[in-house]
């Protein structure tokens, strides 16, 4: 079973839509990242995490740390958010703190 | 703006020929990653590097290896690439703050 679980793996949605793509994981973390991929490959870290809820433009990020649970929310999408967006966390549990555990990501597609 | 440079989007190699991929970041962080990237599997851990000189092998280490001769280069290299070893590699690099900065992605054909 796969550390950090995502859903769903397909999203497809009309512009302007509200948009939740979420992620479980079952190992203990100090941080989790939201990350963006778009067609060509090149990846952008949207937040990372370790409480709360974050805000940036029209994205959300929320974690529940008791849960393991995390969400990311788009408002008012727009065909320009069309990407893969990947779940990864930060384990605390021993070792390298700085690896990343990855998600399989969930591809969204906005059609106008 | 940071930047974490590879050095070619596409390549294509033939199957026993070594090759080198390059990854470079003028952010002067201490941790440099290699990962894949395939269908279905999302991204896995090659080899990791925290130091200059200083290497870990991830979750999928066979048939790589890495060098890092100086804090701002990571190189990974196929010392006989194979037909499996095609795939989309990407570098990544990050800091103290723990975030991760992202190459634009290498994708690798061997043929």
């Amino acid at each position: 079973k796969n550390e950090v679980e995502q859903s769903p793996q397909n999203l497809t949605a009309q512009e302007g839509e509200f948009i939740t793509i979420n992620c479980s994981y079952s190992v203990g973390i100090s941080a989790l990242h939201w990350l963006q991929q778009h067609p060509g490959g090149g990846i952008v870290s949207l937040f990372m995490l370790s409480s709360g809820k974050k805000k940036h433009g029209r994205l959300i990020a929320t974690i529940n740390i008791q849960e393991k649970h995390s969400s990311l929310h788009i408002t008012a999408s727009h065909p320009r958010d069309s990407a893969v967006y990947i779940c990864a966390v930060r384990s605390n549990s021993g070792g390298s703190n700085y690896k990343l555990t990855f998600g399989k990501g969930t591809l969204l597609t906005v059609n106008p | 703006d940071v930047k974490v440079t590879q050095s070619s989007r596409y390549l294509v190699k033939r199957t026993g020929e070594k090759v080198f991929l390059e990854c470079v970041q003028d952010m002067d962080h201490e941790n440099m990653f290699w990962y894949r990237q395939d269908p279905g599997l999302g991204l896995r851990l090659i080899y990791f590097s925290y130091d200059v000189k200083m290497k870990e092998k991830g979750d999928i280490p066979e048939g790589y290896s890495v060098s890092r001769e100086k804090k701002e280069r990571f190189s990974l290299i196929l010392e006989s690439a194979s037909t499996n070893q095609t795939s989309m590699y990407l570098c990544a690099s990050s800091g103290t703050g723990l975030v991760a900065f992202f190459g634009q992605g290498t994708r690798l054909t061997v043929v």
